[in-house]
């Protein structure tokens, strides 16, 4: 089943804040968060396994409800380079398969 | 070369026409995976390769074929396809062990069908 993300676009000055979420109707087995800059590969940020993990660095995290059903990834004081479209890719039980949703993109101005 | 390697990266090709896109990963991975990517829809994934065999195909039409004839190698093969089938097809490869660590993926091939 397919997540759902929100919102779908965000405009951002740098040095603000935003806040990607990623949902699903049923508990999910991982969370996996993408980053693609137009015209390249989609580049693997982090993944969540567990309910209630929190990951990353100050400048980009995301977290795992205790539920399993909703992620989300925290951009903080963006700068120029994180722009692009972010992607969360939803695991299949315990195997390699994603599934993901249709996407964030993000675009952060001077 | 390192990473996930895609060609052509532009390819033009009319709905008679048979041609394949190659994918290469120098990562020493076992899966390789094929995604296509349309505007404004999600990744789809297509066709799954574990240790070379195929592990999944999502309902994709016969016109697209794989092929993974060894571990680094993945190709799709396209014949009289459709003017739909335009999209991005993104090439990605994994380490599968007991615990997955997520893709590293190509820079895709960017089909046009005319």
């Amino acid at each position: 089943q397919q997540p759902v993300q929100s919102p779908q676009a965000v405009i951002l000055r740098e040095g603000e804040d935003a806040v990607i979420n990623c949902s699903s109707s049923k508990a999910l087995y991982s969370v996996h968060w993408y980053r693609q800059k137009h015209g390249e590969a989609p580049v693997f940020l982090m993944i969540l396994l567990k309910g209630g993990e929190q990951k990353g660095h100050e400048k980009i995290s995301a977290s795992f409800n205790e539920k399993k059903q909703q992620s989300s990834l925290y951009l903080t004081a963006s700068q120029l380079s994180y722009s692009g479209t972010y992607f969360c890719g939803t695991g299949v039980g315990n195997t390699d398969k994603l599934i993901f949703g249709t996407g964030t993109r993000l675009q952060v101005f001077p | 070369e390192t990473g996930v390697t895609q060609t052509p990266r532009h390819l033009v090709m009319g709905m008679t026409n048979k041609k394949s896109l190659k994918c290469e990963q120098h990562l020493g991975h076992n899966a390789m995976y094929w995604y296509k990517q349309s505007a404004k829809k999600p990744l789809e994934l297509m066709f799954v390769y574990n240790f070379k065999e195929q592990t999944e195909n999502n309902s994709v039409p016969s016109r697209f074929s794989p092929e993974c004839p060894n571990s680094s190698h993945l190709f799709l093969h396209l014949h009289t396809l459709q003017p739909e089938d335009s999209a991005l097809y993104l090439c990605a490869s994994s380490q599968v062990s007991e615990e997955f660590s997520g893709y590293t993926f190509g820079s895709g091939t960017r089909l046009t069908v005319v």
